[in-house]
């Protein structure tokens, strides 16, 4: 399983609350990724990090703000969580080429 | 156009037969090929990846990939039915660290 987990795996909030996303690697992979996936759209990238405190843009980052303090350690926050954010979120590393991804987490913004 | 293209399905096999799932990319110069397997629920599994032309076999999966056309495949022998799932295809751009995935086609296989 590459060594991901994620946290929560469920979570229930409400419109205009901060939501952070933990993703927890165990390999020490430079690489580590954020998606969300919704019916009809698959999976979308919002960021991704290419080592400690260096992170860049996906294509669907509006609403979202990551963190990376740790190798290990991959935060992804809904500063103010609207209901267009209620999806399933995944992270992933990065292995040469190859992408793995952790169990995901289900949010949903009431 | 879509980057990654995918027939978005359902895709019925009859049990023990060889299924086939396609995927077109429209980026050129992209290098690197992978197919992921997705249960209802579940997070995507990597099953097979590909970067150069030609064939790759891993068990009943073969991965085909012709660049010339810009055309990745995924043929799986003696289909089973724990073989029901979405599969998603996934290319990395070029000049890019990231992935970019077809909208999955959903493959049933009936017993």
């Amino acid at each position: 399983d590459a060594g991901i987990t994620q946290s929560p795996r469920h979570k229930v909030t409400e419109t205009g609350t901060p939501v952070t996303l933990r993703c927890h690697q165990t390999e020490n992979h430079r690489y580590m990724y954020w998606y969300r996936q919704d019916p009809g759209h698959g999976l979308r990238l919002i960021h991704y990090s290419y080592g400690v405190k260096d992170t860049d843009k996906g294509e669907v980052s509006d609403g979202y703000s990551v963190s990376r303090s740790k190798t290990e350690d991959f935060l992804l926050t809904l500063e103010s969580a609207t209901s267009s954010q209620t999806s399933v979120y995944f992270c992933a590393i990065r292995d040469f080429y190859e992408q793995y991804f952790g169990p995901g987490t289900r949010l949903t913004v009431t | 156009q879509k980057e990654v293209e995918q027939n978005s399905g359902p895709l019925s096999v009859p049990e023990g037969a060889i299924a086939s799932l396609n995927c077109t990319y429209s980026d050129r110069g992209s290098q690197s090929f992978f197919w992921y397997r997705q249960y209802s629920g579940k997070s995507p599994e990597l099953i097979m990846f590909i970067y150069s032309n030609g064939d790759k076999e891993d068990g009943r999966f073969t991965a085909q990939l012709n660049k010339a056309s810009q055309y990745v495949s995924l043929l799986i022998r003696d289909s089973q039915p724990s073989d029901s799932a979405t599969y998603l295809c996934a290319v990395l751009i070029q000049g890019a660290q990231k992935l970019v995935f077809g909208q999955g086609t959903r493959l049933t296989i009936n017993p």
